[in-house]
């Protein structure tokens, strides 16, 4: 069975400090993982995904994430977060070569100026 | 690209009215989903469907929920009748895997139902 974690339903950072959001995941096959952004009052979009190849996926508005099998986690990060950033952030699991995904709980990020 | 379209965006209706949200995925898109948004359940898959065909229906709450998919441009999630606990975000999600890598899901704005 498949599953997702999000540490921390509430983040908040200073304007230019690190953003870090935590994902772990358990999966009994090879995931697919993905990072998805909501502002408010609209629907998901697509940050950044991970398939196969390499581990470091960078994606849009400066974030990156890492996949580490060992440590089965997906962190979410930005060097320098900025107030555009303040949204609702998913992480999901999809087994791999499958449409179904688990989403986790959520994480909303705050950025104080 | 257009993007994923659903209508209405905000719906307000009685408990026992019938409700119905509507989508339009992207265009070459053969995989459509609906999902339910609530703050105590986080999201849920309601339905998948591939080539118009639902496939996985078993998120769909109860018989009074329904979908449909008639073409590959348009699927209807209804609501008969609706009660209060309906009172939810209703995505709806669109994909190709049938294109190599892409795995991934685009959603639309959503409809915001409130029931009263």
């Amino acid at each position: 069975a498949q599953s997702v974690t999000q540490l921390g339903s509430h983040v908040s950072v200073s304007e230019g400090a690190l953003v870090l959001l935590r994902c772990n995941y358990s999966s009994s096959v090879p995931p697919y993982l993905f990072w998805y952004v909501q502002y408010p009052n609209q629907g998901l979009q697509l940050l950044l995904k991970y398939t196969t190849g390499a581990t470091l996926v960078k994606g849009i508005n400066g974030f990156e994430a890492e996949f580490k099998k060992s440590e089965t986690s997906f962190h979410l990060t930005k060097p320098s977060a900025h107030m555009s950033d303040a949204a609702e952030y998913f992480c999901a699991v999809s087994p791999s070569g499958t449409y179904k995904y688990i989403f986790g709980t959520g994480t909303r990020l705050k950025v104080l100026a | 690209d257009a993007g994923v379209i659903q209508s209405p965006r905000h719906e307000v209706t009685e408990m026992g009215q019938e409700v119905t949200l509507r989508c339009k995925p992207i265009s070459g898109h053969n995989s459509l989903f609906w999902y339910r948004q609530t703050m105590m359940r986080g999201l849920e898959l309601l339905i998948y469907f591939n080539n118009n065909v639902p496939i996985d229906d078993s998120g769909m709450p109860e018989d009074r929920f329904s979908a449909k998919m008639p073409n590959a441009s348009f699927s209807t999630l209804k609501i008969q009748p609706s009660e209060p606990r309906d009172s939810a975000v209703y995505f709806c999600a669109s994909s190709d895997p049938s294109r190599q890598g892409a795995y991934e899901q685009y959603f639309g704005p959503g409809t915001r139902l409130t029931v009263t």
